[in-house]
């Protein structure tokens, strides 16, 4: 079945500064990458996603790149801003034989963005 | 938020005993899972449901059991718990393979003695 590997397993940034996560995937017929913002406390909330047809999506600050010949995908935050520090998971979903999409997570990493 | 509620959100039991997580949802979905959040581990898929009794295997299953004879709602029972399965349990619901995003329940922390 799929694995997902996430790294790093925490990040500490400067305010302002660049972050990005990077997961590798096991699964070559995988199709959908979403990544997941969990602040302490809270529920994880998708934040962006990338389908397999496209190699790169953007929405303001959070992009997403992925490599399907490398079968990894990373997560990029510009200008990071303290109310970034949360974990962010990424994720990875391969159609089964009833194309229910089963999602599969990697391990998550811990973000802190210092003032 | 989506319509969905986990209960109870908090539970203490002792080894050995039973236990059901109910994940309620107002929203209609097909799609309903189980995860367990354990540090270090992220999320892993307990078990899932693709429509009204169709429930299938995710990469934790050993220890539990689900059923789903509603839409709207997915149950989860330890049949014994163990120590092991002390964790965080988040119920999550989709519209289908194709809409991607999963909404996410509040979670049930759950203490096994």
């Amino acid at each position: 079945g799929e694995n997902v590997e996430q790294h790093p397993s925490t990040l500490s940034v400067q305010e302002g500064d660049s972050a990005v996560i990077k997961c590798t995937y096991s699964d070559s017929a995988s199709n959908y990458f979403p990544w997941y913002k969990q602040e302490l406390g809270k529920r994880p909330q998708l934040i962006i996603d990338i389908r397999s047809n496209v190699g790169e999506k953007k929405d303001q600050r959070i992009a997403v790149t992925l490599n399907k010949t490398a079968k990894h995908f990373s997560l990029h935050i510009t200008e990071t801003q303290p109310e970034d520090s949360a974990v962010y998971f990424c994720a990875a979903t391969t159609p089964g034989s009833s194309n229910t999409g089963k999602l599969i997570f990697g391990q998550g990493t811990t973000l802190q963005v210092k003032p | 938020d989506a319509g969905i509620t986990q209960s109870p959100r908090h539970k203490v039991t002792e080894t050995g005993t039973p236990v059901t997580l109910r994940c309620h949802q107002t929203e209609n979905h097909r799609y309903m899972y189980w995860y367990r959040q354990d540090p270090g581990h992220g999320l892993r898929l307990i078990h899932y449901s693709y429509g009204v009794k169709d429930t299938d295997k995710g990469e934790v299953s050993d220890g539990y059991s689900v059923s789903r004879s509603k839409t709207e709602d997915f149950l989860l029972t330890l049949e014994s718990a163990t120590s092991s399965q002390t964790s965080v349990y988040f119920c999550a619901i989709a519209g289908g393979p194709s809409t991607g995003e999963l909404f996410f329940g509040e979670g049930s922390r759950l203490t096994v003695l």
